[in-house]
């Protein structure tokens, strides 16, 4: 598959549970980005990676925990979550976010916390 | 930090006339000024975008302007279609930089 791809698409989790999203890029990119995406919101990113390494934290709680293996792999591990973490969780790559390049988002995780 | 405001927050117009979307900005180093289409349920995907450089770009039926001197930059979407109806985003950011901000979104919807 080609682009960006995410999973699962839909998700739904209880507040003690643990769970993972998972985000795949196909396009040999260096940057990739976890957004949350909420209803009447702009979109709000939370972390940044660039060639694995972490370079932004923006100022997300301890209970979202993001994972990059490799350039291609980003997950964003989740526990503990609040019934206001519920929204649509897109993963974007772009070329190198250390300059100004389109984003590719992916198609999201829509989660819903019980 | 960069603070990005877009308005209106949602527009209708007829099928055929045109639509603009304005935004402003805070931070007068911001260098990097893309536009967003997402469309209901779809992934954001960008449209256009300008660079501090240059203060107008068109491609076919979508124009941005900027001005920088301001710190605003529109987008014109003319002889809209109804495929045109979708969400748009605006967003700053500076080369050098990791962030992008983002607008908070304005819902077009046009009437055929």
């Amino acid at each position: 598959e080609t682009g960006v791809t995410q999973t699962p698409r839909h998700l739904v989790m209880g507040m003690t549970n643990k769970k993972s999203l998972k985000c795949e890029q196909h396009l040999g990119h260096n940057a990739m980005y976890w957004y949350k995406q909420s209803a009447k919101k702009p979109l709000e990113l939370m972390f940044v990676y660039n060639f694995k390494e972490q370079t932004e934290n923006n100022s997300v709680p301890s209970r979202f925990s993001p994972e990059c293996p490799n350039s291609s792999h980003l997950f964003l591990h989740l526990h503990t979550l609040q019934p206001e973490d519920s929204a649509l969780y897109l993963c974007a790559s772009s070329q190198d976010a250390g300059v100004a390049y389109e984003q590719y988002f992916g198609p999201g995780t829509r989660l819903t916390v019980t | 930090g960069e603070n990005v405001e877009q308005h209106p927050s949602t527009l209708s117009v007829q099928e055929g006339d045109s639509a603009v979307i304005k935004c402003t900005y805070s931070d007068s180093a911001s260098n990097y000024f893309p536009w967003y289409k997402q469309e209901l349920g779809k992934r954001p995907q960008l449209i256009i975008d300008i660079r501090s450089n240059v203060g107008e770009k068109k491609d076919q039926r979508i124009a941005v302007t900027l001005n920088k001197t301001a710190k605003h930059f529109s987008l014109h979407i003319t002889e809209t279609q109804p495929e045109d109806s979708a969400v748009y985003f605006c967003a700053a950011s500076r080369e050098g930089y990791q962030k992008v901000t983002f607008g908070i979104g304005t819902k077009l919807q046009v009437i055929p």
